[in-house]
């Protein structure tokens, strides 16, 4: 069975463009979560979706923006870019939110962002 | 501002012996513990989920919960080099399904 499903794996882009990152659940996952690692630190929480709908909304500035189609993949938007989004983007699934208690979330091989 | 502390490392044993890995944290409603193992430029893999107070185990590794002095720890058995990696602790909240991770303990076993 695939894995969660991340692309591109590696991008590289100018200071105030805009990127789209994108990610497959594992099938029959319908929650997608979007976490950002900088260097040296734990994965901080972006968003998650579920069902197509957002349910929750981490600490992050309305330059980042994510949507869930209805075959449960998602894109991650970052606006305008700074130097400071550059990090690692990982996508997590679990089957629901809630399912999380039991099984955890799976992550996917991520997205390596360089803002330059 | 939930936050989950980790001792950053590195953590250094020899080869067989038991490494102990440590996480606090500060909600106390927290419901649902985890630990992340993460190898260097690698995603995290989930390595143990641990939910009531105790012990669990499975093979080398033990996780360990006290919500009552709000900690959660990690035994890895028989250290291997294979183990050397960064540890990450995650936690969700009371309501919430969102992990706040701490920033990891990187642990290196010495052949």
């Amino acid at each position: 069975d695939a894995g969660v499903t991340q692309s591109p794996t590696h991008l590289i882009k100018t200071r105030g463009q805009h990127v789209t990152l994108r990610c497959s659940p594992i099938s029959g996952h319908k929650s997608v979560s979007w976490y950002q690692q900088v260097l040296g630190q734990g994965p901080q929480f972006i968003f998650q979706y579920y069902e197509k709908e957002e349910r929750g909304r981490g600490n992050f500035p309305d330059r980042f923006s994510a949507r869930q189609f209805p075959n449960y993949s998602s894109e991650l938007n970052v606006n305008a870019l700074l130097l400071g989004d550059s990090a690692l983007y990982l996508c997590a699934s679990s089957l629901a939110p809630g399912r999380a208690y039991d099984y955890g979330y799976t992550f996917g091989s991520g997205t390596r962002l360089t803002v330059v | 501002q939930k936050e989950v502390e980790q001792n950053s490392g590195p953590l250094s044993v020899p080869e067989g012996a038991i490494a102990s890995l440590n996480c606090t944290y500060s909600d106390r409603g927290s419901q649902s513990f985890f630990w992340y193992r993460q190898y260097s430029g690698k995603s995290p893999e989930l390595i143990m989920s641990i939910y009531s107070n105790g012990d669990k185990e499975d093979g080398r590794f033990t996780a360990q919960l006290n919500k009552a002095s709000q900690y959660v720890s990690l035994l890895i058995r028989d250290s291997q080099p294979s183990d050397s990696a960064t540890y990450l602790c995650a936690v969700t909240g009371a309501g919430s399904y969102q992990l706040t991770f701490g920033k990891g303990t990187k642990l290196s076993v010495i052949p």
